[in-house]
């Protein structure tokens, strides 16, 4: 069975950095291209970045190019998302979520989350 | 803005079938994915490549696309199918992934 867990979503101030860490369990981690998706409580979904199977490949959205870094630790079965420059804008849920087989942007499998409050 | 438009909100009457519509110029080009998402849960995949359904999905949901607008129906709608339907695809560019705002189902 799939597993994705989110971790590392904390209260920050405006401008400031954390790291987002999402654990995977249960299938072949390191052939798989990995997303992250945020909502905004009681918003919709946005795609924030992919990272692909062996890491040679990101792509970001337009509103966090420059300031978030997708990176991934297969030996670890780890994606993580580094965020910096934080704004109130960026408040919300963090998924991560595993690419189905047919290719982007399906995604099959999300964590449940972890929640990021960007406030002073 | 979401590069995919989507009714805010639908209702439907208990066992009646409803269409979820998310309209886009990258649907000419690209599959639409849809998702169900219900309150303090994440999104479940419940149609991939415009309409294939994964395993565990009842088959009272299917998906279609008529020029640039894809549609999720639900035939005989239950209360558990309550909740937020979002539709994604690539964007125009193919180079980003986009969603639509999502759309409110009240059954």
């Amino acid at each position: 069975e799939v597993q994705l867990v989110e971790s590392g979503g904390i209260e920050v101030q405006p401008g400031g950095s954390l790291r987002l860490s999402c654990a995977a369990s249960g299938f072949t981690f390191r052939t798989y291209t990995m997303h992250w998706v945020r909502q905004p409580p009681g918003k919709g979904l946005e795609w924030v970045s992919l990272i692909t199977g062996h890491g040679r490949l990101t792509a970001y959205a337009d509103s966090v190019r420059g300031r978030f870094a997708i990176s991934r630790d297969n030996s670890k079965n780890s994606l993580y998302l580094r965020l910096d420059s934080l704004t109130p804008e960026d408040t919300g849920f963090y998924y991560c979520a595993k690419e189905h087989d047919t290719g982007w942007p399906t995604f099959d499998s999300w964590g449940p989350g972890t929640l990021v409050t960007v406030s002073s | 803005s979401s590069e995919l438009t989507q009714d805010p909100a639908v209702s439907v009457a208990l066992g009646q079938t409803v269409r979820i519509t998310c309209q886009g110029d990258s649907l000419k080009n690209y599959y639409a994915s849809w998702y169900q998402q219900k309150p303090g849960q994440a999104p479940v995949l419940i149609i991939y490549g415009e309409t294939n359904r994964p395993s565990g999905i009842p088959d009272r949901f299917s998906g279609s696309r008529s020029g640039n607008t894809a549609s999720l129906t639900v035939t005989g709608a239950q209360a558990e199918d309550e909740g937020d339907y979002y539709c994604n695809s690539r964007d125009t560019s193919g180079t980003q992934v986009v969603f639509g705002g999502g759309t409110k189902l009240t059954v």
